[in-house]
């Protein structure tokens, strides 16, 4: 079983909503991203949680929250976002060895904030 | 840090058609390339990969090549149908560091005409 699921499929918010997003696997993965997507663009890093613990914050602003309540969830809390939030959020994990590099993504959460 | 370069950006063939798309990378420690499908709507899919001690690897219709010496590698499909067409993205994973943070070429579009 190769599959990251993501919820919800999509989401619509105002400026002053609070929401959260949800990724969950169970392949064993040890580490999980967080990544924006913007129409014909590559993803790009956001957050890296490894064995639960934040590595990497790629200067994200402070409206976007992570969290990694154990090694199969994770979460991405969001408040007072602004219409250029607006995109594709995908989760991926990895088995974060050197024998393994493959990196699976889900499908993503589709934000529009108004 | 690493840079990766991809070409075409859109490419349209005919259906049976091949089709190449060819990537650059900087840093002569990357030693991991996968490459990933992204239809509309949906998240990236990690398609084939290769690792640098590999010259060539096949799956059905989908190969890809790697030169080290030159720092690039291709994706080649054969025989390509309606369903091959979607974004298709290039990456290039350093060894060294501990860190497994995929950096992605920009996509190419490819479409696939019946």
């Amino acid at each position: 079983d190769t599959e990251v699921t993501q919820t919800p499929k999509h989401l619509v918010m105002g400026m002053t909503n609070k929401k959260s997003l949800k990724c969950e696997q169970h392949m064993g993965h040890r580490a999980m991203y967080w990544y924006k997507q913007k129409a014909k663009k590559p993803p790009e890093l956001m957050f890296v949680y490894s064995y639960e613990k934040l590595s990497i914050n790629e200067s994200v602003p402070s409206r976007f929250s992570p969290e990694c309540p154990n090694s199969s969830l994770l979460n991405l809390h969001l408040h007072a976002l602004q219409p250029e939030d607006s995109a594709l959020y995908l989760c991926a994990s990895s088995q974060e060895s050197l024998a393994s590099y493959e990196q699976y993504f889900g499908p993503g959460t589709r934000l529009t904030v108004t | 840090g690493e840079n990766v370069e991809q070409h075409p950006s859109t490419l349209s063939v005919q259906e049976g058609d091949s089709a190449v798309i060819k990537c650059t990378y900087s840093d002569s420690a990357s030693n991991y390339f996968p490459w990933y499908k992204q239809e509309l709507g949906k998240g990236p899919q990690l398609i084939i990969d290769i690792r640098s001690n590999v010259g060539e690897k096949k799956d059905q219709r989908i190969a890809v090549t790697l030169n080290k010496t030159a720092k690039h590698f291709s994706l080649h499909i054969t025989e390509t149908q309606p369903e091959d067409s979607a974004v298709y993205f290039c990456a290039a994973l350093p060894s060294s560091g501990g860190s497994y943070i995929p950096t992605f070429g920009r996509g190419t579009s490819l479409i696939v005409h019946p």
